[in-house]
């Protein structure tokens, strides 16, 4: 138990839609950091956000978004969905932006986009 | 985009064995993380390093930060069946903590 959350654990979305997905810190984490995990493959590192502002990107495209709330909770929005976007995405939070020890991440939300 | 080569890709161990899997990078690392993922989990760190050469341990597991910055071992001694899961090694190329992760190694422990 991380006491990192993610919701919802599964979705499904077709191709050219929008979607949200939430992540919940664990208590004291002011840092966190978004990652794409297509099947049999590692992590992919898509933003980070800390202290509510973007703070790194990887190479994802611009309709890959974010937000990071006042109580560290935060949101990854994908727009205009490619069947490609079918994943695991994980958010890892962290008491600071360069500490991988504080770093635990959520199960993941495993999204399918048919 | 760009990931880290593990080997082996997956390997079948006896309970009890010792088991050795490394990762390569074609770039300098300044740190090197090894994670386990277990089915319906996120990667869970093991074991971090910092310092090229350093070998440090956590219980069973010893790894090591190669000397030439661009690759690390990860060792499990005495396997038992919960070992069972995925290895991932992720590396940092400049400080900005954008860790890129391995392709991962998985294992299975034969009781």
């Amino acid at each position: 138990e991380t006491g990192v959350t993610q919701s919802p654990t599964h979705l499904i979305k077709t191709r050219g839609q929008q979607v949200t997905l939430r992540c919940s810190s664990q208590s004291g984490h002011n840092t966190v950091s978004w990652y794409q995990q297509a099947l049999g493959q590692g992590p992919q590192f898509i933003f980070q956000y800390y202290r509510e502002e973007e703070n790194g990107r990887g190479n994802f495209p611009p309709r890959f978004s974010g937000l990071q709330f006042p109580n560290y909770s935060s949101e990854l929005n994908v727009n205009a969905l490619e069947l490609d976007d079918s994943a695991l995405y994980l958010c890892a939070s962290s008491k600071d932006s360069f500490s991988a020890e504080t770093q635990y991440f959520g199960p993941g939300t495993r999204l399918l986009v048919l | 985009g760009q990931q880290l080569n593990q080997s082996p890709q997956s390997m079948f161990i006896q309970e009890g064995e010792d088991v050795s899997m490394n990762c390569t990078s074609s770039s300098i690392f300044n740190t090197w993380l090894w994670y386990k993922q277990d089915p319906g989990e996120g990667p869970v760190l093991l074991i971090a390093l910092y310092k090229a050469g350093e070998l440090t341990s956590n219980g069973r597991l010893t790894a090591q930060f190669g000397i030439t910055r661009k690759d690390s071992f990860l060792n499990i001694s005495a396997s038992i069946p919960s070992d069972v899961g995925i290895y991932f090694c992720a590396g940092d190329t400049s400080g900005t903590y954008k860790y890129i992760f391995g392709t991962g190694t998985r294992l299975k422990v034969l009781a």
